[in-house]
């Protein structure tokens, strides 16, 4: 059965920095495109950023790039979001997901970020 | 950017309607659309993907359809448990994919 499990979210100034954890379970981890998707209070889901199973080729949202990266480590079966210089507006609950045939076919829990001063 | 469009943003029905909710897109995008539910205060849950292949373990009263750039969810026979917000989002292209806005379906 697929596990994820999201931590490392809190309450962040504007411009500082936050690391995403996500633990993985009950699959091979490696063979696994994964996703961070976000979700701001009240609102919509938005896709953040994505990597490849072997973390060769990463994407990212237009609202993240160059601020964001996305990273694994497939011998702890651990997916990463690192956040820098935040802003108010990534205000968000972040899931991360596995990818299953192009969509996010298994989520976690979620972990939020608040960015406030 | 593929930009998603759901109608109606929100709906009343009762248990026992059927209900279908459509997601348009800006551009064609072959049948990569993904049907996800949420439940408040919860995960999304992947109910369908490329446009109407049913999720593992997603029961039958949920289905898709569509290719293009109109598409339709349809739920059957409405049950309790499926009083949800729904989200359509496109896979077409390089990611990460776009969501539509939402479709809230409530109790009448």
């Amino acid at each position: 059965q697929v596990h994820l499990v999201e931590s490392g979210g809190g309450v962040v100034q504007p411009g500082r920095s936050l690391r995403l954890s996500c633990a993985a379970s009950g699959f091979t981890f490696s063979t696994y495109g994964m996703h961070w998707v976000r979700q701001a209070p009240g609102k919509g889901l938005e896709g953040v950023a994505v990597i490849s199973d072997d973390g060769s080729n990463k994407y990212y949202a237009d609202a993240v790039k160059g601020r964001f990266t996305i990273s694994r480590d497939n011998s702890k079966n651990t997916l990463y979001l690192q956040l820098n210089s935040l802003r108010p507006e990534d205000t968000a609950v972040y899931y991360c997901a596995k990818d299953h045939s192009s969509s996010c076919g298994s989520w976690g829990q979620g972990t939020l970020v608040t960015v406030s001063s | 950017d593929i930009q998603m469009t759901q109608s109606p943003s929100s709906l009343s029905a009762s248990v026992g309607d059927r209900v279908t909710i459509t997601c348009r897109a800006s551009q064609s995008i072959s049948t990569y659309l993904n049907w996800y539910q949420q439940r408040p205060g919860k995960a999304p849950k992947l109910l369908i993907y490329t446009a109407s292949s049913l999720q593992t373990g997603v029961p039958s009263r949920f289905s898709g359809s569509g290719s293009g750039t109109e598409f339709t969810l349809t739920i059957s026979r409405l049950q309790p448990a499926d009083f949800a917000t729904y989200y359509c989002q496109q896979s077409y292209g390089t990611p990460p994919w776009t969501f539509g806005q939402g479709t809230l379906v409530e109790n009448k």
